[in-house]
């Protein structure tokens, strides 16, 4: 239990679909981080909210959408998803130059 | 950022000590050095962070040398549930948040 709780943990989703991922921290932290792990691929760092403002957007295409309503939580609404975008969607939280904690990841699969 | 480099894998006994070494030779003066252990299909989880010289946990030691540029991760006798993908990562926190990039880690295989 690393204080960072997603959900859901698995979620199958057709193209035409829309949906959320969401990501809970119950450590303080005042930053938060969406990342995507791809097959035996090295972890991608999406989105950045740093006091709940958006300070890195890493390219992400626009058909993923974060939002950060407080401190505490993080969302990354999904529509019209491409099959490529099937993989383990990561959230982390950190503090200052305090390491990060991630939560257990929700793996996506877009049929 | 600065980059790290890393061995893509190591093999290992049960019982020995392994060291993983980084190298960050572009590292800043703000900058921190962090490493994570992942399992497969979880998250990566924080094993200890430094700055310079020698930090200890129950986990692990970490070896930052004067000049920064590398550091080392010492695993005193691992067991199979090491076996996972290491990462070293060094990052600047005064900005309030930390751009954390992962490269491809070393993968650690602990063989009985």
């Amino acid at each position: 239990e690393t204080g960072v709780t997603q959900t859901p943990r698995h979620l199958v989703m057709g193209m035409t679909n829309k949906k959320s991922l969401k990501c809970e921290q119950h450590l303080g932290h005042n930053a938060m981080y969406w990342y995507k792990q791809s097959a035996k691929k090295p972890l991608e760092l999406m989105f950045v909210y740093s006091l709940e403002e958006r300070v890195e957007n890493n390219s992400v295409p626009s058909r993923f959408s974060p939002e950060c309503p407080n401190s505490s939580h993080l969302f990354l609404h999904l529509h019209t998803l491409q099959p490529e975008d099937s993989a383990l969607y990561l959230c982390a939280s950190s503090q200052d130059v305090g390491g990060a904690f991630f939560g257990q990841g929700t793996r996506l699969t877009v049929v | 950022l600065a980059k790290t480099t890393q061995p893509i894998s190591m093999d290992s006994y049960e019982g020995q000590e392994v060291n993983i070494t980084c190298s960050h030779n572009n590292i800043a003066t703000n900058d921190y050095i962090t490493w994570y252990q992942q399992f497969p299909s979880q998250g990566p989880r924080f094993i200890i962070q430094g700055y310079k010289t020698k930090v200890t946990n129950e986990v692990a030691s970490l070896f930052i040398p004067a000049d920064r540029k590398s550091s080392t991760l010492s695993l005193p006798r691992v067991s199979l549930s090491d076996t996972a993908v290491y990462y070293c990562l060094v990052g600047d926190g005064d900005t309030g948040f930390q751009k954390l990039v992962f490269g491809t880690g070393t993968r650690l295989l602990v063989s009985p």
